[in-house]
């Protein structure tokens, strides 16, 4: 079974604030994928990255990046210098292979971001 | 072809009528998948085409649950005599193959009165 914890239901930061969010998952498949998606208040997934799990590389993309970190299960996600755009319920997930995007998603973690 | 397209995007309807809810995918995209989340919840995965084949459906909530995609194109989900536990956020994601992120559409809100 997979199981993905987002412990942190709610944060709220002031803009300009560097933000971790924290992810956790358990799976018992060795070759697995993990994923990041923002909800904003419209209510649509946005597709924020994809991670196999033999890519352990950290990524940054603009004021994002990710850190995995397989020994501890981890995949947390990190906005430097947050914005009120950036307000917005953010989910962590994971599928395993060949199983394309039948996703098991964590709680979520509602970010607020204050100007 | 702006993304993936939902209707209703909210729907009332009383306990114990059918309802039944449209996707209509990225077009290139031969996968499409539904989703059910609940408030203050991640989605919850429910069943997925390949093209016109469901190939997973196990994970639909009950027998009450049906979902078609009859031409491999648009998709309906259907729930028949529904219960007030139904309330939620139906979200429909198209894929192209197997090992590309799925984009989701915004979503039907059911409510069930």
């Amino acid at each position: 079974a997979q199981k993905v914890t987002q412990a942190q239901t709610e944060i709220s930061v002031v803009e300009k604030e560097d933000v971790t969010l924290d992810c956790v998952y358990e799976t018992r498949d060795t070759t697995y994928y993990l994923f990041w998606y923002k909800q904003p208040p419209s209510g649509e997934l946005v597709f924020l990255i994809r991670r196999n799990s033999f890519d352990e590389q950290n990524e940054i993309s603009g004021r994002y990046s990710w850190n995995f970190q397989k020994s501890t299960s981890s995949f947390n996600f990190t906005i430097t210098a947050s914005q009120v755009v950036d307000s917005a319920v953010y989910f962590c997930a994971l599928t395993f292979n060949n199983a394309g995007n039948m996703l098991t998603f964590g709680g979520g973690t509602r970010l607020m971001v204050k100007p | 072809d702006t993304g993936v397209s939902q209707d209703p995007r909210h729907k009332i309807t009383k306990r114990g009528q059918n309802v039944t809810f449209r996707c209509d995918p990225i077009s290139e995209h031969n996968r499409l998948y539904w989703y059910r989340q609940t408030l203050g919840q991640g989605p919850e995965f429910l069943t997925y085409f390949q093209n016109e084949a469901q190939l997973e459906k196990s994970r639909l909530l009950s027998d009450r649950f049906s979902a078609e995609r009859p031409k491999g194109s648009f998709s309906t989900l259907e729930i028949q005599r529904t219960e007030q536990g139904d309330s939620a956020m139906y979200l429909c994601a198209s894929s192209w193959g197997e090992n590309t992120e799925a984009f989701f559409g915004q979503g039907t809100r059911l409510t069930v009165v």
